[in-house]
């Protein structure tokens, strides 16, 4: 699996647009972006995933450059709740392939 | 989706002793994983577990340590064994729902175990 790169940690204001980068510049043809994240003391929570168009669901919204290269994660309207670490996790996106984690992003929503 | 279940949810035990830890899921799976958290650290693959054949480790993992039973498709077990401080971690199982092969499997994960060694 190709590696990926986040900063550390974010902050955001709560009910303002939480935008999370991630840099995949390794990423294989076949490779998807897969975003997980873990609120504190509970398991990791699947958010989104993409190959290379811009996605969208009742959590996130998830654009990916038109080189693969790097993809953001955007919370639209961020709420405490949100406060958790971000994975961007790239891999197979078929077959049973294992996920690596890397270090993630902690986002901290500031009321 | 899945619901995953772990007991026990956090125990604390002596060094030189094993705790085994329960995963349990409503619906049938093929593919079962086990993770480890360590404190302020992100998540480690410890193995691979199907149903029917020898679970799959990863580089730094071994069977003798952390034994893995996968008596059917709805239920695992991690052990871990004679126990050290250093193993004082989170332990997660997660599953891989069955679906075809040929598209995107989302991973569902338990709740989690929280392991102290004295």
């Amino acid at each position: 699996d190709a590696k990926t790169t986040q900063p550390t940690s974010m902050d955001c204001a709560e009910g303002r647009a939480a935008n999370l980068p991630c840099n995949h510049s390794t990423i294989s043809g076949n490779e998807y972006v897969y975003w997980y994240r873990q609120i504190h003391s509970q398991g990791p929570q699947y958010i989104i995933h993409g190959l290379k168009n811009n996605e969208t669901n009742e959590m996130a919204s998830l654009i990916i450059t038109e080189d693969r290269k790097s993809s953001t994660l955007i919370l639209p309207h961020a709420t405490l709740r949100d406060t958790a670490v971000y994975y961007c996790i790239v891999r197979v996106g078929f077959g049973n392939e294992k996920l690596t984690f890397g270090t993630g992003t902690r986002l901290t929503i500031i009321p | 989706s899945a619901v995953i279940s772990q007991k026990p949810s956090r125990d604390i035990c002596q060094r030189g002793t094993s705790l085994t830890i329960q995963c349990q899921v409503d619906s049938q799976v093929t593919m079962m994983f086990w993770y480890r958290q360590q404190p302020g650290q992100s998540l480690t693959l410890i193995a691979t577990a199907n149903q029917g054949s020898e679970a799959t480790y990863e580089s730094g993992f071994v069977i003798d340590k952390f034994p893995i039973s996968r008596p059917n498709l709805t239920f695992s077990t991690l052990t871990v064994s004679n126990m050290s401080p250093e193993d004082s971690s989170i332990y997660l199982c997660s599953v891989d729902p069955d679906r075809d092969l040929s598209s995107y499997n989302e991973q569902f994960f338990g709740p989690g175990t929280r392991l102290t060694v004295l």
